[in-house]
Protein backbone atom coordinates (compact mmCIF):
# COMPACT_ATOMS: atom_id res chain seq x y z
CA UNK A 1 0.00 0.00 0.00
CA UNK A 2 1.21 3.41 -0.54
CA UNK A 3 2.07 4.94 3.12
CA UNK A 4 0.97 9.08 3.11
CA UNK A 5 2.96 11.05 5.36
CA UNK A 6 1.82 14.78 6.48
CA UNK A 7 3.64 17.49 8.38
CA UNK A 8 3.06 19.14 10.67
CA UNK A 9 0.72 17.21 12.41
CA UNK A 10 -1.00 20.44 14.15
CA UNK A 11 -0.33 24.17 13.01
CA UNK A 12 -0.93 27.29 14.63
CA UNK A 13 -1.85 30.25 12.31
CA UNK A 14 -2.34 34.30 12.93
CA UNK A 15 -5.28 35.19 10.78
CA UNK A 16 -4.05 36.88 7.37
CA UNK A 17 -0.43 34.79 8.00
CA UNK A 18 0.70 31.81 5.22
CA UNK A 19 0.35 28.60 6.65
CA UNK A 20 1.80 25.17 4.66
CA UNK A 21 1.50 21.77 4.92
CA UNK A 22 3.54 19.00 3.60
CA UNK A 23 2.63 15.51 2.65
CA UNK A 24 4.84 12.93 0.99
CA UNK A 25 4.32 9.47 -0.42
CA UNK A 26 6.04 6.24 -0.46
CA UNK A 27 5.95 6.05 -4.29
CA UNK A 28 5.10 7.89 -7.62
CA UNK A 29 1.97 9.28 -7.64
CA UNK A 30 2.44 10.08 -11.04
CA UNK A 31 -0.29 8.90 -13.68
CA UNK A 32 0.28 8.26 -17.28
CA UNK A 33 -2.02 11.29 -17.95
CA UNK A 34 1.02 13.78 -16.43
CA UNK A 35 -1.13 14.42 -13.70
CA UNK A 36 -0.40 13.16 -9.88
CA UNK A 37 -3.28 11.36 -8.41
CA UNK A 38 -2.77 13.25 -5.18
CA UNK A 39 -6.15 15.45 -3.64
CA UNK A 40 -6.53 17.41 -0.44
CA UNK A 41 -9.68 17.64 1.80
CA UNK A 42 -10.78 19.95 4.54
CA UNK A 43 -12.66 18.69 7.72
CA UNK A 44 -13.78 21.75 9.63
CA UNK A 45 -15.10 20.92 13.18
CA UNK A 46 -18.30 18.75 12.99
CA UNK A 47 -18.66 18.53 9.37
CA UNK A 48 -17.84 15.65 6.58
CA UNK A 49 -14.75 16.50 4.56
CA UNK A 50 -14.86 18.62 1.45
CA UNK A 51 -12.30 18.71 -1.52
CA UNK A 52 -9.82 21.30 -1.41
CA UNK A 53 -7.58 20.36 -4.63
CA UNK A 54 -7.49 17.19 -6.85
CA UNK A 55 -4.67 15.98 -8.97
CA UNK A 56 -2.03 17.76 -7.42
CA UNK A 57 -2.74 21.23 -7.82
CA UNK A 58 -6.39 21.73 -9.32
CA UNK A 59 -8.31 23.92 -7.19
CA UNK A 60 -11.91 22.17 -6.67
CA UNK A 61 -15.14 24.59 -7.42
CA UNK A 62 -16.05 26.91 -5.07
CA UNK A 63 -12.66 27.33 -3.08
CA UNK A 64 -11.18 30.34 -2.21
CA UNK A 65 -7.95 30.65 -4.42
CA UNK A 66 -5.72 31.43 -1.13
CA UNK A 67 -5.60 27.58 -1.54
CA UNK A 68 -3.18 25.79 -3.57
CA UNK A 69 -1.29 22.93 -4.24
CA UNK A 70 1.92 22.14 -5.63
CA UNK A 71 3.86 19.13 -6.57
CA UNK A 72 7.60 17.90 -6.68
CA UNK A 73 8.20 14.43 -7.31
CA UNK A 74 6.84 12.46 -4.16
CA UNK A 75 6.61 15.44 -2.23
CA UNK A 76 3.13 17.93 -2.19
CA UNK A 77 2.29 20.60 -0.21
CA UNK A 78 -0.57 22.89 0.53
CA UNK A 79 -0.58 26.28 0.86
CA UNK A 80 -3.01 29.24 2.30
CA UNK A 81 -2.04 32.36 1.19
CA UNK A 82 -3.94 33.92 4.06
CA UNK A 83 -5.43 31.97 6.77
CA UNK A 84 -9.04 33.29 7.97
CA UNK A 85 -10.40 31.80 11.13
CA UNK A 86 -12.99 29.28 8.93
CA UNK A 87 -9.48 27.46 7.81
CA UNK A 88 -9.74 25.89 11.30
CA UNK A 89 -9.45 22.13 10.90
CA UNK A 90 -8.01 19.10 9.76
CA UNK A 91 -6.68 18.73 6.59
CA UNK A 92 -5.90 15.18 4.64
CA UNK A 93 -3.86 14.73 1.86
CA UNK A 94 -5.13 11.38 -0.28
CA UNK A 95 -3.74 9.42 -2.89
CA UNK A 96 -5.84 7.93 -5.67
CA UNK A 97 -3.03 6.51 -8.03
CA UNK A 98 -4.17 2.95 -6.47
CA UNK A 99 -6.55 1.22 -4.62
CA UNK A 100 -6.41 0.78 -1.35
CA UNK A 101 -6.59 4.92 -1.48
CA UNK A 102 -4.78 6.07 1.34
CA UNK A 103 -4.42 9.10 3.47
CA UNK A 104 -2.03 10.91 5.38
CA UNK A 105 -2.53 11.16 9.21
CA UNK A 106 -4.24 14.76 9.11
CA UNK A 107 -2.65 17.88 10.36
CA UNK A 108 -5.01 20.10 12.81
CA UNK A 109 -4.77 23.90 11.72
CA UNK A 110 -6.26 26.12 14.79
CA UNK A 111 -6.09 30.18 15.10
CA UNK A 112 -3.86 31.70 17.28
CA UNK B 1 -28.60 19.87 -5.49
CA UNK B 2 -25.71 17.15 -5.08
CA UNK B 3 -27.40 15.06 -1.46
CA UNK B 4 -25.79 11.79 -0.89
CA UNK B 5 -27.59 10.75 2.93
CA UNK B 6 -26.18 7.67 4.42
CA UNK B 7 -28.20 5.18 7.31
CA UNK B 8 -28.55 1.94 8.92
CA UNK B 9 -25.96 2.64 11.23
CA UNK B 10 -26.68 1.35 14.60
CA UNK B 11 -25.16 -0.48 17.44
CA UNK B 12 -23.80 -4.10 16.32
CA UNK B 13 -22.55 -7.24 18.64
CA UNK B 14 -19.21 -8.40 17.57
CA UNK B 15 -19.88 -11.04 14.92
CA UNK B 16 -22.90 -9.53 13.56
CA UNK B 17 -24.33 -7.68 10.34
CA UNK B 18 -25.06 -4.61 8.95
CA UNK B 19 -26.39 -3.07 5.64
CA UNK B 20 -25.74 0.27 4.85
CA UNK B 21 -27.47 2.52 2.51
CA UNK B 22 -26.56 5.75 0.92
CA UNK B 23 -29.25 7.77 -1.03
CA UNK B 24 -28.47 9.77 -3.95
CA UNK B 25 -30.44 12.88 -5.21
CA UNK B 26 -29.28 15.85 -7.54
CA UNK B 27 -26.93 13.95 -10.21
CA UNK B 28 -27.23 11.13 -12.56
CA UNK B 29 -26.19 8.78 -10.09
CA UNK B 30 -25.11 5.75 -12.74
CA UNK B 31 -21.85 8.25 -14.33
CA UNK B 32 -20.51 8.38 -11.24
CA UNK B 33 -18.50 6.34 -9.49
CA UNK B 34 -19.12 5.44 -5.79
CA UNK B 35 -16.59 5.17 -2.36
CA UNK B 36 -17.47 4.65 0.77
CA UNK B 37 -14.86 6.36 3.60
CA UNK B 38 -14.73 5.54 7.55
CA UNK B 39 -13.93 7.71 10.43
CA UNK B 40 -13.20 5.74 13.95
CA UNK B 41 -14.11 7.60 16.58
CA UNK B 42 -11.39 11.28 16.85
CA UNK B 43 -8.96 9.09 14.55
CA UNK B 44 -8.39 10.25 10.74
CA UNK B 45 -10.30 9.33 7.55
CA UNK B 46 -9.98 5.63 6.18
CA UNK B 47 -10.99 4.18 2.61
CA UNK B 48 -13.18 1.26 2.65
CA UNK B 49 -14.46 0.38 -0.77
CA UNK B 50 -15.43 1.52 -4.10
CA UNK B 51 -17.10 0.79 -7.04
CA UNK B 52 -16.01 1.86 -10.57
CA UNK B 53 -17.60 1.99 -14.17
CA UNK B 54 -20.50 0.39 -16.21
CA UNK B 55 -18.85 -3.01 -14.98
CA UNK B 56 -19.21 -2.64 -11.52
CA UNK B 57 -15.65 -3.21 -10.67
CA UNK B 58 -15.09 -3.54 -6.74
CA UNK B 59 -12.15 -2.51 -4.60
CA UNK B 60 -11.64 -3.09 -0.79
CA UNK B 61 -9.02 -2.23 2.00
CA UNK B 62 -7.24 -5.44 2.67
CA UNK B 63 -8.87 -5.01 6.82
CA UNK B 64 -12.30 -5.27 4.89
CA UNK B 65 -12.09 -7.62 1.90
CA UNK B 66 -14.00 -10.58 2.56
CA UNK B 67 -16.23 -9.11 5.17
CA UNK B 68 -18.50 -6.41 3.55
CA UNK B 69 -19.59 -6.09 -0.27
CA UNK B 70 -20.06 -2.88 -2.32
CA UNK B 71 -23.08 -2.64 -4.21
CA UNK B 72 -25.15 -0.17 -6.03
CA UNK B 73 -28.73 -0.28 -7.69
CA UNK B 74 -28.92 2.56 -10.07
CA UNK B 75 -32.20 2.16 -10.94
CA UNK B 76 -33.32 3.76 -6.90
CA UNK B 77 -30.28 5.86 -6.54
CA UNK B 78 -28.70 4.22 -4.13
CA UNK B 79 -25.11 2.45 -2.78
CA UNK B 80 -25.27 -0.15 -0.31
CA UNK B 81 -22.18 -1.54 1.60
CA UNK B 82 -23.48 -4.85 3.41
CA UNK B 83 -21.13 -5.67 6.56
CA UNK B 84 -20.26 -8.85 7.89
CA UNK B 85 -18.24 -10.32 10.82
CA UNK B 86 -18.11 -6.80 11.97
CA UNK B 87 -15.48 -6.40 14.70
CA UNK B 88 -14.66 -3.84 17.12
CA UNK B 89 -12.41 -1.92 14.70
CA UNK B 90 -15.13 -1.38 12.50
CA UNK B 91 -16.30 0.92 14.51
CA UNK B 92 -16.82 4.54 13.00
CA UNK B 93 -18.84 7.16 11.23
CA UNK B 94 -19.13 5.85 7.34
CA UNK B 95 -19.24 8.39 4.65
CA UNK B 96 -20.42 8.09 1.40
CA UNK B 97 -19.03 9.97 -1.30
CA UNK B 98 -19.00 10.07 -4.97
CA UNK B 99 -16.11 10.98 -8.17
CA UNK B 100 -16.55 11.30 -11.40
CA UNK B 101 -13.92 8.32 -13.03
CA UNK B 102 -11.30 8.49 -15.64
CA UNK B 103 -10.72 11.93 -17.42
CA UNK B 104 -13.60 13.64 -15.43
CA UNK B 105 -11.99 13.24 -12.04
CA UNK B 106 -11.82 16.29 -9.66
CA UNK B 107 -11.64 14.68 -6.44
CA UNK B 108 -14.39 13.32 -4.04
CA UNK B 109 -16.59 16.18 -4.62
CA UNK B 110 -19.63 15.43 -2.94
CA UNK B 111 -20.09 13.61 0.96
CA UNK B 112 -22.45 12.42 2.68
CA UNK B 113 -23.09 13.50 6.14
CA UNK B 114 -21.88 9.81 7.26
CA UNK B 115 -23.37 7.07 9.64
CA UNK B 116 -22.09 5.71 13.03
CA UNK B 117 -21.75 1.99 13.35
CA UNK B 118 -20.66 0.92 16.79
CA UNK B 119 -19.34 -2.79 17.57
CA UNK B 120 -19.77 -3.70 21.16
CA UNK B 121 -20.96 -6.07 23.01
Amino acid sequence: DIVMTQSPLSLSVTPGEPASISCRSSQSLLHRNGHNSLDWYLQRPGQSPRVLIYLGSNRASGVPDRFSGSESGTDFTLKISRVEAEDVGVYYCMQVQQPPWTFGQGTKVEIK
Amino acid sequence: EVQLLESGGNLVQPGGSLRLSCAASGFTFSSYAMTWIRQAPGKGLEWVSAIVGTDDRTYYVDSVRGRFTISRDNSKNMLYLQMNSLRAEDTAIYYCSRYCSGGCYSGLDSWGQGTLVTVSS
